[in-house]
């Protein structure tokens, strides 16, 4: 079945506790992204990649590190998270950058304390 | 910078016709993307327009007025699983493919 994942799902955690969101896509797509989405606030993107390797910066990067070693997986790391990094993030994932359709994750409610 | 602007709320009745629309200033994109979120889940893909006009997609149509920045999705014979947030998006033609949200309307449908 064709899909995007995230792991955890849920995630309770305290201040400073460096932490990592996996997300994996098996549909040999080009182009991933995270976003965090806050009530009223919509989807905000974090970061974005283009293929392996390449990464740029969303509207809200501070706080955030993401890695793009192989195709599949686009894991976003937290070093340090702060309480205004709880929220909803999720993954996404276009077979190319220039696709219109975006493929999402289930979701991972993160909750810094 | 990029913004579209979207109404918080919309309520209908079952069976019914609602229009949702979406409202931009942006310097130029490659189109208008409709995603759909239920309470708890994923945004999921619903259409695209790439040019002006209408696009019909079953219940659902979407359309496109780039000379008055302007578009909306329109849901028709409205069924209760149809109560979800609805999400306007538009790909950035300045900043690298970036896909800019609306902050979506939450359609409410009472039988």
């Amino acid at each position: 079945e064709a899909q995007v994942t995230q792991n955890p799902r849920y995630l309770i955690t305290v201040t400073g506790k460096k932490l990592t969101v996996t997300c994996s896509q098996n549909m040999n797509h080009e182009y991933m992204s995270w976003y965090r989405q806050d009530p009223g606030l919509g989807l905000r993107q974090i970061y974005y990649s283009m293929n392996v390797e390449v990464t740029d910066k969303g509207d809200v990067p501070e706080g955030y590190k993401v890695s793009r070693k192989e195709k599949r997986n686009f894991p976003l790391i937290l070093e340090s998270p702060s309480p205004n990094q709880t929220s909803l993030y999720f993954c996404a994932s276009s077979s190319t950058p220039d696709r219109y359709e975006q493929y999402f994750g289930p979701g991972t409610r993160l909750t810094v304390t | 910078g990029q913004s579209l602007e979207q109404p918080s709320e919309v309520t209908a009745v079952e069976g019914a016709i609602v229009q949702i629309n979406c409202t931009y200033q942006t310097s130029g994109f490659y189109g208008l993307s409709w995603y759909q979120q239920h309470d708890g889940g994923a945004p999921t893909f619903l259409s695209y327009n790439a040019l002006d006009g209408l696009e019909e997609t079953g219940r659902f149509s979407s359309f496109l007025s780039r000379s008055d920045s302007y578009g909306y999705l329109l849901l028709q014979e409205l069924q209760m699983k149809d109560s979800a947030s609805y999400f306007c998006a538009v790909r950035d033609i300045d900043s690298n493919y970036q896909l800019i949200w609306g902050a979506g309307t939450k359609l409410i449908i009472k039988p």
